[in-house]
């Protein structure tokens, strides 16, 4: 079974500023990771995802996550975010060989001017 | 290509009724998922589909919830004698097993309040 904690229920921060979602997973086998974003009242949008190869992954907005598997973590930064990333992330992970994606329970970020 | 689509956005229904909400998925993807997601949670799965076929199911989907997908196109997802605690955003989404495997599409959800 696969399980992932997002240490930060909310992370606050200026327009412009730099940010890092955490995720950290848990798994008895090999794994995809996702980070998705979700907008008030809407589905989930995928922001980007490793499969294998380079562990780092360069998704939409401006968005990227490294996976390092020996801490078994797949952080999301942005170098400057925008009012407009306000919005409510979601790590995820999927067994290789699997179709479930099993989530975290998300990060709320807030930026403000 | 239209994404996935889901039908009502919103449904508040009393406590006891039936209610039945529609997935349309992606028209060249054959495998459609249904998750749950409660406020302040993330979405969890309750069943999937290759085709018409449902391959797995959740401990969550108890025995007041059906889901089909007849012919392999559209999804139904039931829940009888709604209780209060199926209240929630129910998500619909698909992907293709040719190309990319991992490759989902969410729709908006459908907003489920037990009144």
């Amino acid at each position: 079974a696969q399980s992932v904690t997002q240490l930060d229920s909310q992370v606050p921060v200026f327009e412009e500023a730099p940010v890092e979602l955490r995720c950290n997973y848990s798994s008895s086998v090999s794994v995809y990771l996702f980070w998705y974003v979700q907008y008030p009242n809407q589905g989930l949008q995928l922001l980007l995802k490793y499969l294998s190869g380079s562990t780092l992954v360069k998704g939409i907005n401006g968005f990227e996550a490294e996976f390092n598997k020996s801490q078994t973590s797949f952080h999301l930064r942005k170098p400057s975010v925008h009012i407009s990333d306000t919005a409510e992330y979601f790590c995820a992970v999927m067994g290789t060989g699997f179709q479930k994606l099993v989530f975290g329970t998300g990060t709320r970020l807030l930026v403000s001017p | 290509d239209t994404g996935v689509s889901q039908d009502p956005r919103h449904k508040i229904t009393k406590r006891g009724q039936n209610v039945t909400f529609r997935c349309d998925p992606i028209s060249e993807h054959n495998r459609l998922y249904w998750y749950r997601q409660t406020l302040g949670q993330g979405p969890e799965f309750l069943t999937y589909f290759q085709n018409e076929a449902q391959l797995e199911k959740s401990r969550l989907l108890s025995d007041r919830f059906s889901a089909e997908r007849p012919k392999g196109s559209f999804s139904t997802l039931e829940i009888q004698r709604t209780e209060q605690g199926d209240s929630a955003m129910y998500l619909c989404a698909s992907s293709s097993d040719r190309g990319d495997p991992v490759g989902y599409t969410f729709g908006s959800g459908t907003r489920l309040t037990v009144v």
